[in-house]
């Protein structure tokens, strides 16, 4: 069964860093781009991030950009979202997801998602 | 970026009716040496992950009850639940894929009347 186990959330102070993790089984990880996406309490989806699955190429939302860093390692079967400078917009379920179609490149639907993990930034 | 807008933004539909969802695309989604939409369609229920439902603007993904069907291409795109059932009550987004920032839209609630 192909299944994402998300953890590393938490509650986190304004400036603050973190890293969201992401295990992956079930399927041949490196063989698939993977993302995340959040979602702010009562809001809709945002897509933040998505890596290749070589891990050679990311691709970052503009409010995340310099403050946010994906990445993978393959021989873990674990994707990583490194969060610096969190702000208070930044509240919200993270999602890691696979893409529904293995090979090179990115621009694939996510067809498997993990439970989702809850971030909160306050003081 | 691509703006993806949805209508209506809630519907309520007698059990066994049809739902109907649209979304469009500030620019085409066609990949036309491929011949496919970027686009797909989720599903969100209260306390649950997305779960996708479309992929390639009218493939519908395995184990998907087959009374969702979607069709569109370009920029103009529809969902549709042919027979609504008490557990399709959710929250139901489209995705671009087409290009970085992939972008959603704002989403439809959907409701039993």
């Amino acid at each position: 069964e192909v299944q994402l186990l998300q953890s590393g959330g938490g509650l986190i102070q304004p400036g603050g860093s973190l890293r969201l993790s992401c295990v992956a089984s079930g399927f041949t990880f490196s063989h698939y781009a993977m993302s995340w996406v959040r979602q702010a309490p009562g809001k809709g989806l945002e897509w933040v991030s998505t890596v290749s699955g070589s891990g050679e190429s990311t691709f970052h939302a503009d409010s995340v950009k310099g403050r946010f860093t994906i990445s993978r390692d393959n021989s873990k079967n674990t994707l990583y979202l490194q969060i610096n400078s969190l702000r208070a917009e930044d509240t919200a379920i993270y999602y890691c997801a696979k893409a529904g179609s293995s090979g090179n490149g990115v621009y694939f639907d996510m067809d498997v998602w993990g439970q989702g993990t809850t971030v909160t930034v306050s003081s | 970026d691509i703006v993806m807008t949805q209508s209506p933004d809630s519907l309520a539909v007698s059990l066994g009716e049809r739902a109907t969802i649209n979304c469009k695309s500030s620019q085409s989604l066609l990949y036309s040496s491929k011949n496919k939409n970027y686009l797909a369609w989720y599903q969100e229920k209260p306390g649950q992950p997305p779960k996708l439902l479309i992929y390639w603007a009218s493939s519908r993904e395995s184990g998907v009850p087959d009374r969702f069907s979607a069709s569109g291409s370009g920029t103009d795109f529809t969902l549709t639940i042919s027979s609504l059932q008490a557990e399709d009550v959710a929250v139901y987004y489209c995705q671009q894929y087409y290009a970085t920032p992939f972008t959603f839209g704002p989403g439809t609630k959907v409701d039993i009347k």
